[in-house]
């Protein structure tokens, strides 16, 4: 079973709006829950959180986690095409510093 | 980009030839990891390493082995490659910071079994 799943699975907007991509898990021991950014090559670290409530912004880019909810968002305010990639949320296990991946959301940002 | 380098970055190969990748490392971490990459499944653990000669299983280890004989390499064999095993393989290191890790990845192997 999935146990990171995101939503939605593609997005198309247009430049200058704002988007929220949503990462909802399902993992025992949970340590730490990571996004990423996928352009035509390897993913590149946006953020990790660990704590719910507590906003990470970087640019335009901000995530914040909720642990009893069990999930987290992505928001990207003002996009711009360069913005326009896969977006991965992954999640990290204690045991073994394992790491669970979902499918991820591709976006698309049209000028 | 943690010093990771992968090779070959770019592969074709046949059905039922054996097929190694390898993953190097500079930065001596203890923990690495196989990921493949097919649309519609974002990465999928394949195997990974805690250590010299310390392995073990990720979700889909069928038809893969690997081997760490040292810390900086990571190999990952298919035996005798199927077509089902064309896919963009990713290794990656974990990086502790604090009590958490962050994942790294190298630029990638595309691989392609015809």
């Amino acid at each position: 079973e999935d146990k990171v799943v995101q939503s939605p699975l593609s997005l198309v907007v247009h430049e200058g709006d704002t988007v929220t991509l949503n990462c909802s898990y399902e993992v025992t021991n949970f340590r730490s829950l990571l996004w990423y950014k996928q352009e035509k090559k390897a993913p590149t670290f946006l953020f990790m959180l660990t704590s719910s409530g507590i906003e990470k912004k970087s640019g335009r880019l901000s995530s914040i986690l909720d642990k009893k909810e069990l999930f987290s968002i992505l928001n990207i305010t003002a996009t711009q095409t360069g913005d326009s990639a896969i977006y991965l949320c992954a999640v990290e296990e204690y045991n073994f510093n394992k790491f669970y991946f979902g499918s991820g959301t591709k976006l698309n940002v049209k000028p | 980009d943690a010093g990771i380098t992968q090779s070959p970055r770019h592969k074709v190969t046949e059905t039922g030839t054996p097929v190694t990748l390898r993953c190097h490392q500079t930065e001596n971490h203890r923990y690495m990891y196989w990921y493949r990459q097919d649309p519609g499944h974002g990465l999928r653990l394949i195997h990974y390493s805690y250590g010299v000669k310390d392995t073990d299983k990720g979700e889909v280890s069928d038809g893969y082995s690997v081997s760490r004989s040292k810390t900086e390499d990571f190999l990952l064999t298919l035996e005798s490659a199927t077509s089902s095993q064309t896919s963009v393989y990713f290794c990656a290191i974990s990086e502790r910071t604090g009590s958490t890790d962050t994942q790294y990845f190298g630029p990638g192997t595309r691989l392609t079994v015809l």
